[in-house]
């Protein structure tokens, strides 16, 4: 059975520090990784990662692939109170669905 | 409009109703999702619409329920006699082919009470 597993489950940060997010999946016929932000209802896209060794980064986001080891890391810099929501790991096998992790809970304290 | 709308954005139904769940797609879209998220997990795939294609209903939980689309536009998740396991958000998303090559917009979600 396909399955993204996130971890940890949840962080507790102050302003400025760095933020490591882990995610790992077994899913057959692999097509793309994609990390998303939640923050209340609807999450919002941050990454689509297909090929491995690849670092995508956006501002103080990144995230990179690696196959070989079946996982993922979104990393945040200099974490800012906004930075605080869930951040989701969904992986996308041939079929056109996408399995979603049971997320990461970040809360970045002032 | 500019993106993925729901409604009702809250419902409050009493055990054994029945609901239903209106999701706009952007336009274009061919691609629509429906998910369930319950309190404090992550997304629970249910089924989803791809153009003229069968849909993929592989995630219902169960026979109570059902979802439809029109064409590429309007979907409804129908769910029949409601029971309180079933109290969650439910986010619908499109996109302009399958997950996975596209990004998915998500909408702000229905969350259903079940009392």
């Amino acid at each position: 059975e396909d399955k993204v597993v996130q971890s940890p489950l949840s962080l507790v940060v102050h302003e400025g520090d760095t933020v490591t997010l882990n995610c790992s999946y077994e899913v057959t016929n692999f097509r793309s990784l994609l990390w998303y932000k939640q923050e209340k209802k609807a999450p919002t896209f941050l990454f689509m990662l297909t090929s491995s060794g690849i670092e995508k980064k956006s501002g103080r986001l990144s995230s990179i692939l690696d196959k070989k080891e079946l996982s993922s890391i979104l990393n945040i810099t200099a974490t800012q109170t906004g930075d605080s929501a869930i951040y989701l790991c969904a992986v996308n096998s041939n079929t056109g669905k996408l399995i979603f992790g049971q997320g990461t809970t970040l809360q970045v304290k002032p | 409009g500019a993106g993925v709308s729901q409604s009702p954005s809250n419902k409050v139904t009493e055990k054994g109703k029945d609901v239903e769940l209106r999701c706009d797609p952007i336009s274009g879209h061919t691609a629509l999702y429906w998910y369930r998220q319950r309190l404090g997990q992550g997304l629970e795939f249910l089924i989803y619409f791809q153009g003229n294609s069968a849909p993929d209903k592989s995630g219902l939980p169960s026979d109570r329920f059902s979802a439809e689309r029109t064409g590429e536009s309007v979907s409804t998740l129908t769910i029949q006699r409601t029971q309180q396991e079933d109290s969650a958000v439910y986010l619908c998303a499109s996109s302009l082919g399958l997950a996975g090559r596209y990004e998915q917009y998500f909408g702000p979600g229905t969350r259903l009470t079940v009392t």
